[in-house]
């Protein structure tokens, strides 16, 4: 089983719509969790931290659930310009810092 | 991208030819990070080095060596190039805490013939 593993993409949805992508995770020692978007295999950059209460910015909101050891990000009113892969990391503290990444989901939005 | 660097941006080369691929980050961080991406198998660690004189094996170091010169610099070794090693890759320095986020470097891509 994978460390990280993401819902299988793509997705592909018009504008307007929202759309929901799922990550679990195996360590239960993983302490800290991100969402990253990357473009057209360019460096992927943070789009946000996602936190124990569950987190919003924006459109876009954040989830976690420990228990269940699962993040979830949910995008809505999605625009054409949210098209890209987001990756679900997960840092390992007790590793030294290991960061560890599933293997994306793909959207694409469409006009 | 601001803070980390990584040089060359392209390179094309020749199965069993040797490069080194160099980053460096200009925030003062302890550990730096180099990472493989390939098609549908998100990022892959190959190797990290949590300190200045230390490294260690991630989860795809074969066909690789590092060295951490100084706090500054991380490099990557290809001492025989394959083809399995085409690939776009990462080097990264994580945030001092758990709230900032991880900085990558432009990334370097990587085609071995």
């Amino acid at each position: 089983r994978k460390e990280v593993e993401q819902d299988p993409g793509p997705f592909n949805v018009p504008e307007g719509a929202t759309v929901a992508f799922n990550c679990t995770y195996s360590n239960s020692a993983s302490q800290s969790f991100f969402w990253y978007r990357q473009d057209c295999r360019k460096e992927p950059k943070l789009l946000m931290s996602v936190y124990s209460s569950g987190n919003e910015d924006g459109r876009f909101t954040a989830q976690l659930n420990r228990a269940s050891q699962y993040i979830s990000l949910l995008i809505r009113d999605s625009k054409l310009s949210d098209s890209a892969t987001y990756l679900c990391v997960v840092i390992l503290y007790n590793q030294g810092g290991k960061l560890i990444f599933g293997q994306g989901t793909e959207l694409s939005v469409k006009p | 991208n601001a803070g980390v660097t990584q040089t060359p941006k392209f390179q094309v080369l020749k199965t069993g030819q040797s490069m080194t691929l160099q980053c460096a980050q200009d925030m003062n961080h302890n550990s730096m990070y180099w990472y493989r991406q390939d098609p549908g198998m998100g990022l892959r660690l190959i190797y990290y080095s949590a300190s200045e004189g230390t490294t260690d094996k991630g989860e795809v170091p074969n066909g690789y060596n590092v060295s951490r010169l100084n706090k500054r610099e991380f490099s990557l070794r290809l001492e025989s190039a394959a083809p399995s090693q085409t690939s776009v890759y990462f080097c990264a320095t994580p945030g001092v805490n758990s709230n900032q986020p991880q900085h990558f470097g432009d990334g370097t891509r990587l085609s071995i013939l």
